[in-house]
């Protein structure tokens, strides 16, 4: 069963615009943490922003910060005043306490346009 | 230390042959992940080993793959008889246990099998 979910298809946005990267999950384990990733044309994997199941604030990093709804099982992405970039693939996973891995969505890809 | 360093970064294989990346991860990380990214998916687990033991195996890691962390220092990943289902990104990652949150990854391998 898909444990991440992102569905939504490629997106362009306006530089200095936000945008909002959708991810769903799923888990029966009441201790996990989610993750965003940043994967430029390079390949490698950025590490973003990290949300604790626990945590009772949305996580914020700098540009980034994280919807956490619990509830709905939701963990969006906010990425305010894009920049050029920011253009990459952009990966939600999720680690559960009981598994040593992470388990990836399918990404979204976003194109910063001038 | 400048981070997870792959070696590596492009291989060009003919079917059949055998190859080996290798994985120097961030000098006090304790535990080093490979994972593989298939064309317009996201990561996927192969195998995760804490210092030299190698705790965990997907189904996906068939017995052409091997893993191997000697010392608890840098990895190696070999695949024997390569066959075309095997191009991938190779990725690795590392972290320390007691902050498992933290996963850097390498900028991968990009292994092309024709």
């Amino acid at each position: 069963a898909q444990k991440i979910t992102q569905t939504q298809p490629g997106m362009f946005v306006q530089e200095k615009e936000a945008v909002t990267l959708d991810c769903t999950y799923d888990t029966s384990d009441p201790s996990y943490g989610l993750f965003w990733y940043k994967q430029p044309s390079s390949g490698e994997m950025i590490f973003l922003i990290y949300q604790g199941s626990y945590d009772q604030q949305n996580a914020t990093e700098g540009r980034y910060s994280l919807n956490f709804q619990k509830a709905r099982k939701s963990a969006n992405l906010v990425i305010s005043a894009s920049q050029l970039g920011d253009s990459a693939m952009y990966f939600c996973a999720m680690r559960e306490s009981r598994l040593n891995r992470l388990a990836f969505g399918k990404g979204n890809q976003v194109v910063v346009i001038p | 230390d400048t981070g997870v360093s792959q070696d590596p970064r492009h291989k060009i294989t003919k079917r059949g042959q055998n190859v080996t990346f290798r994985c120097d991860p961030i000098s006090e990380h304790n535990r080093l992940y490979w994972y593989r990214q298939t064309l317009g998916q996201g990561p996927e687990f192969l195998t995760y080993f804490q210092n030299e033991a190698q705790l965990e195996k997907s189904r996906l890691l068939s017995d052409r793959f091997s893993a191997e962390r000697p010392k608890g220092s840098f990895s190696t990943l070999e695949i024997q008889r390569t066959e075309q289902g095997d191009s991938a990104m190779y990725l690795c990652a590392s972290s320390l246990a007691v902050m498992d949150y933290g996963y850097t990854f390498g900028s991968g391998t990009r292994l092309t099998v024709v």
